[in-house]
Parts: C-alpha cells; structure tokens; sequence
C-alpha cells in the first residue's frame, strides 16, 4: 500500500528538540523528494522545507533556516524532520507530504502522512 | 513575503458551482496546486500544475488560471465536498531562493 506512516504524537517543553519521522512504504523511496508541512492548531497550512531522498540534500523555508534539519535514510525508507529550540508557537500539526513531480514551478504534494502532533508547554 | 490571497469563506447551495480564488503576484510564472482538507484529516491534492487532476479525483473537480489568479471550481457541489481549501505554488520573488507558500484557506460550505 503507497503510504506515509509518521511517528506518534510528541510533547515537549520550551527550548527541547524534536524528531518526526516518515516512513514511506509502496514506492521507490528515492525517486521523490519529501516536504514538510506544518499546522498550528485552527490555523492554515505552512510550507517548512523539502528534502530530496536520493541525496539528502535539503531546502529550507527562511523563517526554520537555522532551527530544522531534514534529512532521509534510503536504507530504511524513512525521512526526518528536526525542530530545535521549540517555542510555544511551535505547537502543530507536522506533516510529511511526498513531492509527486519534477516539473519547475510545480510542487504537488501528491501523498500525505496522517500528521503528528506536537506540543510545546512549560 | 509573498502571499497567496484566498477568500475566507465560500458558500453554496448543493447542486450549484462553487468557485475558489486565489490570488498572488507572481501566480502566472509558476504552477498552482489545491487541497482539500476535511476535519481531523490530513490534506489532499485536488488539483495540480494549474488545472489537472489526480487519478481518482472527481471531475467535478476543475481549475484554471488568468493572469495572477488561480480559480478552484466545483460543479454540482455535493455536503461532502466540504472542508477547507488551500492553493498553493512557488514563492519565485526571491533571486536566491525559492520557497513554496499556501494560501491562507478557504472554509467550503455547503448550506
């Protein structure tokens, strides 16, 4: 079955770090690149960063530069989403979206894992 | 930063066409993508590059473009078309880098 499994839900305090995973299961993992989307409780959608499986190499939204790390183990079919220095406003909805083509000035997240949600609290 | 600019709420009586806009000054250079997303539930591409859609999409399901505006339409809008849309494309603003941004969101009701 073509699927997304993401990691369980997390809670962490201000300042910690946090790891979702995404296991991609059904297709040939290094033949799409995977990006990260998140969403703040009653809020919209927010684009984090992509990452391309075959390589690793990775592509970040300015506002994360310097706080997430995106990478992918090809061995386990799996890509990683690292948040530091979580903040309150860190609390959402992380998901892991598969990019479905290559075409330039298209970006279609065509596979969704079933989001994993993250709170930040003192 | 760029933004994509949708309407916050669309409604519409069931049976009739529900249109979506979405707005951005740099919509005409790139693609525009939909996704509906129902509540609880993870989102789902609708639409891609501009006005094609995913196998096992209905057709009512259909999107255009014209100039800097993309445009989500629904034909013979059914209650379980509810949900809140989002569009998105490349943010191509920047000369060195390019992001993706979503639309704010547009909740679909239908009355």
């Amino acid at each position: 079955q073509v699927q997304l499994v993401q990691s369980g839900a997390e809670a962490k305090k201000p300042g910690a770090s946090v790891t979702v995973s995404c296991k991609a299961t059904g297709y040939v993992f290094r033949s799409y690149g995977i990006s990260w989307v998140r969403q703040a409780p009653g809020q919209g959608l927010e684009w984090m960063g992509w990452t391309k499986s075959y390589s690793g190499n990775a592509n970040y939204a300015q506002r994360f530069q310097g706080r997430v790390t995106m990478t992918t183990d090809t061995s386990k079919n799996t890509a990683f989403m690292e948040l530091t220095s979580l903040r309150s406003d860190d609390t959402a909805v992380y998901y892991c979206a598969r990019i479905g083509d290559d075409v330039w000035g298209s970006h279609r997240l065509d596979l969704w894992g079933q989001g994993t949600p993250v709170t930040v609290s003192a | 930063s760029y933004e994509l600019t949708q309407p916050p709420s669309v409604s519409v009586s069931p049976g009739q066409t529900a249109s979506i806009t979405c707005s951005g000054d740099k919509l005409g250079d790139t693609y525009a993508s939909w996704y509906q997303q129902k509540p609880g539930q993870a989102p789902v591409l609708v639409i891609y590059q501009d006005r094609q859609r995913p196998s096992g999409i209905s057709e009512r399901f259909s999107g255009s473009t014209s100039g800097n505006t993309a445009t989500l339409t629904i034909s013979g809008t059914q209650p379980l078309d509810e949900g809140d849309y989002f569009c998105q494309a490349w943010d191509t603003t920047s000369e060195v880098r390019t992001e993706v941004v979503f639309g704010g969101g547009t909740k679909l009701t239908v009355l």
